[in-house]
C-alpha cells in the first residue's frame, strides 16, 4: 500500500538553531515529491518539487533532499516566520494518486 | 485576487442541512479538486475533475457531491449535513501533469 509518513508531528526550535524535518514513503513508483507550506488558516502553499534520488533544491534558508526511501527538508538557522506546517506528498506512477502525508508542525521561538 | 478562492471561509450548520462550498479560479486550469483536512489525517480527496465533463469521486466521497459548473468553478455539496463532516475544506487546481497544486485559502466548516 502506497503511505507517507512525516516526522516528527510537531518541532520546536529556537531562533538560529538548525534542523531537519522527514517525510518518508513508500510507494508504487515516484513521478515526483513535493514539500508545501501551509499556515494556520491558509492552504498549502508549495514549496519544493524533486523527482529522483540524489536530487537537491533550495529555497533562502530551506533545503530539500531526496533518497530513494526518504526526503528531508533542513532548515538552517530558522527565524519565527518559518513556523507553519510543512506537508510532503508524492505522487505514484503505479496508480497516478497524489499522497499527502500528515505534516510537521514547526514552531521557532524567538 | 487569488487564483483560488473559496466560498464561504467560516460556516457553522446544523446537522440534516444541506450545504455548498464554492470554489472558483483563475488559474485556467482544467484540473480541480476538492480535499478535507482533519488533524492527524492530513488531506484526503473528496473529488476531482479532469475538465467539466469529467466528473471523479475520490477516496472519501460518501455524503458528498460535486458539480463543476465551469471550467473556473467547482462546487461541493454536503445533502445532509453530519457532525463528523466538521473538517477544514480545501479546493485545489494542477495543471495537466496533475502533480503541482494551487490550494484556496479553505473553509472551516462545523455541523452541530
Amino acid at each position: 500500500e502506497d503511505q507517507v509518513t512525516q516526522s516528527p508531528e510537531a518541532l520546536r526550535l529556537q531562533e538560529g538553531e538548525s534542523s531537519s524535518l522527514n517525510c518518508s514513503y513508500t510507494v508504487s513508483g515516484l513521478r515526483g515529491l513535493f514539500w508545501y507550506r501551509q499556515d494556520p488558516g491558509k492552504g498549502p502553499e508549495f514549496l519544493f518539487t524533486l523527482y529522483s534520488a540524489g536530487e537537491e533544491k533550495e529555497k533562502e534558508r530551506l533545503k530539500a533532499t531526496l533518497t530513494k526511501k526518504e526526503s528531508f527538508l533542513h532548515i538552517t538557522a530558522p527565524k519565527p516566520e518559518d513556523s507553519a506546517t510543512y506537508l510532503c506528498a508524492v505522487f505514484t506512477s503505479g496508480t497516478y494518486k497524489y499522497i499527502f502525508g500528515t505534516g510537521t508542525r514547526l514552531k521557532v521561538l524567538a | 485576487d487569488a487564483d483560488v478562492t473559496q466560498t464561504p471561509r467560516n460556516r457553522i450548520t446544523k446537522t440534516g442541512k444541506r450545504i455548498m462550498l464554492e470554489c472558483s479560479q483563475t488559474k485556467g486550469h482544467d484540473r480541480m479538486y476538492w480535499y478535507r483536512q482533519d488533524p492527524g489525517l492530513g488531506l484526503r480527496l473528496i473529488y476531482y475533475s479532469f475538465d467539466v465533463k469529467d466528473i471523479n469521486k475520490g477516496e472519501i466521497s460518501d455524503g458528498y457531491s460535486v458539480s463543476r459548473q465551469a471550467q473556473a468553478k467547482f462546487s461541493l455539496s454536503l445533502e445532509s449535513a453530519i457532525p463528523n463532516q466538521t473538517a477544514l475544506y480545501f479546493c485545489a487546481t494542477s495543471d495537466l501533469s496533475g502533480q503541482l497544486y494551487t490550494f484556496g485559502s479553505g473553509t472551516r466548516l462545523t455541523v452541530v
